[in-house]
């Protein structure tokens, strides 16, 4: 079964830092675009992060840029997000989801449960 | 950053209703438009990807259509399990903005 599954989410004090988990099964790993996306509490979804197959490529958007940092790790199946100088704003569940291939390159084929993230005193 | 508007924020419908979400860009972004269901309190699930291309496994009363800045989702016939927000997504450029959603509820 294809499946993404997140962790590293929690409590943590504005100025603090995290790093959220994913793990995948069921697929190729390395031969995908991997992707972070957001929602704060009763709000809609915020694409944060993107990294391509190698690492090579990193994008942010750009009320993270500077703060958080997106990585891989290709032997373990696995996705990363460095999360520092956390604000309140940043409070939200944090998805991980994988770019589709071919005609569905670019759109969100799979995603994980997410994992919750407050940032609050 | 491409900007995405979608219409309306809300709307009320009955099972077997055809129900019609649009969404526009602030710019032309070819057919690079996804759509998403979420339901509460679980992950969005890919509905549509390049306007009009039925992900697998979606049910064919789903249907999207549009290219350059304006596009449709559209539901032929609504039933039961499909109240929820849908969203739109632009994949045209960085940043991969969505749109606000549009929540389906039951009239």
């Amino acid at each position: 079964e294809v499946q993404l599954v997140e962790s590293g989410g929690g409590l943590v004090q504005p100025g603090g830092s995290l790093r959220l988990s994913c793990a995948a099964s069921g697929f190729t790993f390395s031969t995908y675009w991997m992707n972070w996306v957001r929602q704060a509490p009763g709000k809609g979804l915020e694409w944060v992060a993107s990294m391509n197959q190698d690492g090579s490529e990193k994008y942010y958007v750009d009320s993270v840029k500077g703060r958080f940092t997106i990585s891989r790790d290709n032997a373990k199946n696995s996705l990363y997000l460095q999360m520092n100088s956390l604000r309140a704003e940043d409070t939200a569940v944090y998805y991980c989801a994988r770019d589709g291939v071919g005609a569905s390159a670019r759109a969100f084929d799979i995603w994980g449960q997410g994992t919750m993230v407050t940032v609050s005193a | 950053d491409i900007q995405m508007t979608q219409s309306p924020s809300s709307l009320s419908a009955s099972v077997g209703d055809r129900v019609t979400i649009t969404c526009r860009a602030s710019q032309s972004i070819s057919r690079y438009l996804n759509w998403y269901q979420q339901k509460p309190g679980k992950a969005p699930n890919l509905l549509i990807y390049a306007a009009s291309s039925l992900q697998s496994g979606v049910p064919s009363r789903f249907s999207g259509s549009g290219s350059g800045t304006d596009f449709t989702l559209t539901i032929s016939s609504l039933q039961p399990e499909d109240f929820a927000t849908f969203y739109c997504q632009q994949s045209y450029s960085i940043p991969r903005t969505f749109g606000q959603g549009t929540k389906v509820e039951i009239k």
